[in-house]
């Protein structure tokens, strides 16, 4: 079965630095998309970033790009020049050939001014 | 574009009455559509999956006779909680796939007294 792990529940940046939010994930597929989606308080799910397996070159959005590793089944997003307003859960997905979705458990961004 | 609308965004009801949530894809059409859970910081639970046409395929736990979901044409799904339990209360979210991406609507707060 397909898994999703974000191993850190909690991380905290400095206003204007950069992070690295984790992700793996388990599938016997070759062919998948990755995203990331951002829960402010207001709990509005909002998609921040896409990555299609069959694509080598990592996706980038702005200040958030990914860091994919197909071999190693690892799909971290990095955001640079954090902003008060990233403050946020972050959840990694995985949809598989079948469109069936997972997603990781989760990962509380705290911005500190 | 992907705009997914929810309605209503909070509920109040009286345990044993029934509410419907409705879901809509404002600008484009979705054949599939999914409804979650999410408990407080906690990650998305899936409850079902609502294919337009067809009946919804639920997940393992979730009983399909106490929410039900209907979804009637490519816009719009629905899913009414039967005879509501203080139990029920949480939050739920709908999402609506375009091409492989999910969209997500705001959610709706569901409180059973």
């Amino acid at each position: 079965a397909q898994t999703v792990t974000q191993s850190q529940p909690e991380m905290s940046v400095q206003e204007a630095e950069t992070v690295t939010l984790s992700c793996t994930y388990d599938t016997s597929e070759s062919d998948y998309y990755l995203f990331w989606y951002k829960q402010p308080p207001s709990r509005q799910m909002i998609l921040v970033i896409r990555q299609e397996a069959y694509k080598q070159q990592n996706a980038t959005e702005n200040r958030f790009s990914v860091n994919f590793q197909k071999a190693a089944k690892s799909f971290s997003l990095k955001i640079s020049d954090s902003q008060l307003g990233d403050a946020a859960m972050y959840f990694c997905a995985y949809r598989s050939p079948s469109n069936q979705f997972y997603f990781g458990t989760g990962t509380s961004l705290t911005v500190i001014p | 574009g992907a705009v997914v609308s929810q309605h209503p965004s909070r509920v109040i009801c009286k345990s044993g009455t029934s509410v419907k949530i409705e879901c809509r894809s404002l600008d484009f059409q979705a054949t599939t559509m999914f409804w979650y859970r999410q408990f407080p910081k906690q990650s998305l639970m899936l409850m079902a999956t609502s294919n337009e046409g067809s009946k919804a395929t639920y997940e393992q736990g979730v009983e399909k006779d106490k929410f039900l979901i209907n979804h009637a044409s490519l816009t719009l799904s629905t899913l009414t909680v039967t005879s509501a339990h203080p139990e029920d209360s949480s939050f739920y979210i709908c999402s609506a796939t375009r091409i492989d991406t999910q969209y997500f609507g705001p959610g709706t707060r569901l409180t059973v007294l």
